[in-house]
């Protein structure tokens, strides 16, 4: 299986800064049509998970714009360029380039 | 507005049986592959299984695979999970979620819908 891992695991920050998590996978997820599967997910606490961003930069439906990602291969980064209150929760980056799907550890941002 | 609304949970001794089901709504459900996923208490999120839109190309996880068997009907609009001889690392949230794609697009697994969950307790 691929291993996903996320740096940090945990991540404190004042509202209105900036935040960056890093995603790593052991195998590139770069797919034989051009795409590489890497997406984002916030788990809100207390709620189901709920996709950010898809195929490394797209952002889902309604996701604001303070949200982006980055990378290619096997690093990738989610920015969020002024961290909100409703921000809060943990994110998980997860490959589907191969089966299984797998996700990272999750990362835990909370508000300072 | 798309809906996934899980049911079928509950505490049940290990080696037992339990089925799970998802009913949805608000998108053409045989359009969309399907998937379960789960999260043991406190921690992250594993993939379970996946099925296609026609059910012709099912996955499982290695952690349940000759155990669990996925299923829909789309008549119904609904997906299950059928999880025999269950283990006490079976004990989770088990989310049913929709894929990205349509499947027409024959991409890989993606969610981007998730419903809130039903809780499965493997214990004696």
């Amino acid at each position: 299986d691929i291993v996903m891992t996320q740096t940090p695991l945990s991540l404190s920050v004042t509202p209105g800064q900036p935040a960056s998590i890093s995603c790593k996978s052991s195998q590139s997820l770069l797919h034989s049509d051009g795409k590489t599967y890497l997406y984002w997910y916030l788990q809100k606490p207390g709620q189901s998970p709920q996709l950010l961003i898809y195929e490394v930069s797209n952002r889902f439906s309604g996701v604001p714009d303070r949200f982006s990602g980055s990378g290619s291969g096997t690093d990738f980064t989610l920015k969020i360029s002024r961290v909100e209150a409703e921000d809060v929760g943990v994110y998980y980056c997860m490959q589907s380039i191969q089966l299984p799907p797998t996700f990272g550890p999750g990362t835990k941002v909370d508000i300072k | 507005e798309v809906q996934l609304v899980e049911s079928g949970g509950g505490l049940v001794q290990p080696g037992r049986s339990l089925r799970l089901s998802c009913a949805a709504s608000g998108f053409t459900f045989d359009d969309y592959a399907m998937h379960w996923v789960r999260q043991a208490p406190g921690k992250g999120l594993e993939w379970v299984s996946g099925i296609s839109w026609n059910s012709g190309s099912i996955g499982y996880a290695d952690s349940v695979k000759g155990r669990f068997t996925i299923s829909r009907d789309n008549a119904k609009n609904s997906l299950y999970l059928q999880m025999n001889s269950l283990r006490a690392e079976d004990t989770a949230l088990y989310y049913c979620a929709k894929d990205r794609a349509i499947a027409a697009a024959r991409a890989p697994p993606s969610f981007d819908y998730w419903g809130q969950g039903t809780l499965v307790t493997v214990s004696s």
